[in-house]
């Protein structure tokens, strides 16, 4: 089975609004981490928002927000106000465990497209 | 954050030679990097974790002998295609992690053409 699911290949959003991307994850520990991750066509991996299996409060940064629901095992990355910079590829990964040496498992990924 | 170099960031080759890809972490200690693989429009492919001081630990399918991994410090690993082929174009993107990172780091990558 696959660890990280996304299964939106690619999203279309008008600029200024808000945009949800799925992600669904499958482990069997009771600590892992998920992390989002931005890729722009440059090809840098830009690190946007972390949530770790212990956090009770959905995590935020900026216009950034992960939707976390531990039972349906969901991490969805919710991105408001979105702006044309925002067009890129997103990466949902998942790391099993404390150690932060723990390889991450990604997602197949979802390509943004934010419309004018 | 964080910062993690990358070089060379792209390199054409000829068939049959190697070439050697460093990562450098710049203000921190990186005690795990990872070396990963994408094709266009897919996701990255790990492809080895290294500890420093230690072998690399190669993903299923990875042929070790012909990506050789070195992490000698804490501050470098380097990626060495040896003997490559046009099939071994690709991005090559390297990721650092250490004690007290919760994220692992990414490099800009580097784009290896082999013709």
């Amino acid at each position: 089975a696959q660890k990280i699911t996304q299964t939106q290949p690619g999203m279309f959003v008008q600029e200024k609004e808000a945009v949800t991307l799925d992600c669904t994850y499958d482990t069997s520990d009771q600590s892992y981490g998920l992390f989002w991750y931005k890729q722009p066509s440059s090809g840098e991996m830009i690190f946007l928002i972390y949530q770790g299996s212990y956090d009770e409060q959905n995590a935020t940064e900026g216009r950034y927000s992960l939707n976390f629901q531990k039972a349906r095992k969901s991490a969805n990355l919710v991105i408001s106000a979105s702006q044309l910079g925002d067009s890129a590829m997103y990466f949902c990964a998942m790391r099993e465990g404390l150690n932060t040496g723990n390889q991450f498992y990604f997602g197949t990924g979802t390509s943004l497209t934010v419309i004018p | 954050g964080a910062v993690v170099s990358q070089h060379p960031s792209r390199v054409i080759c000829k068939s049959g030679t190697s070439v050697k890809i460093e990562c450098r972490s710049l203000d921190f200690q990186a005690t795990t990097m990872f070396w990963y693989r994408q094709f266009p429009k897919q996701s990255l492919m790990l492809m080895a974790t290294s500890n420093e001081g230690s072998k690399a630990t190669y993903e299923q399918g990875v042929e070790k002998d012909k990506f050789l991994i070195n992490h000698a410090s804490l501050t470098l690993s380097t990626l060495t295609v040896t003997s490559a082929h046009p099939e071994d174009s690709s991005f090559y993107i390297c990721s650092a992690t250490g004690p007290g990172v919760y994220e692992q780091y990414f490099g800009p990558g580097t784009r290896l053409t082999v013709t």
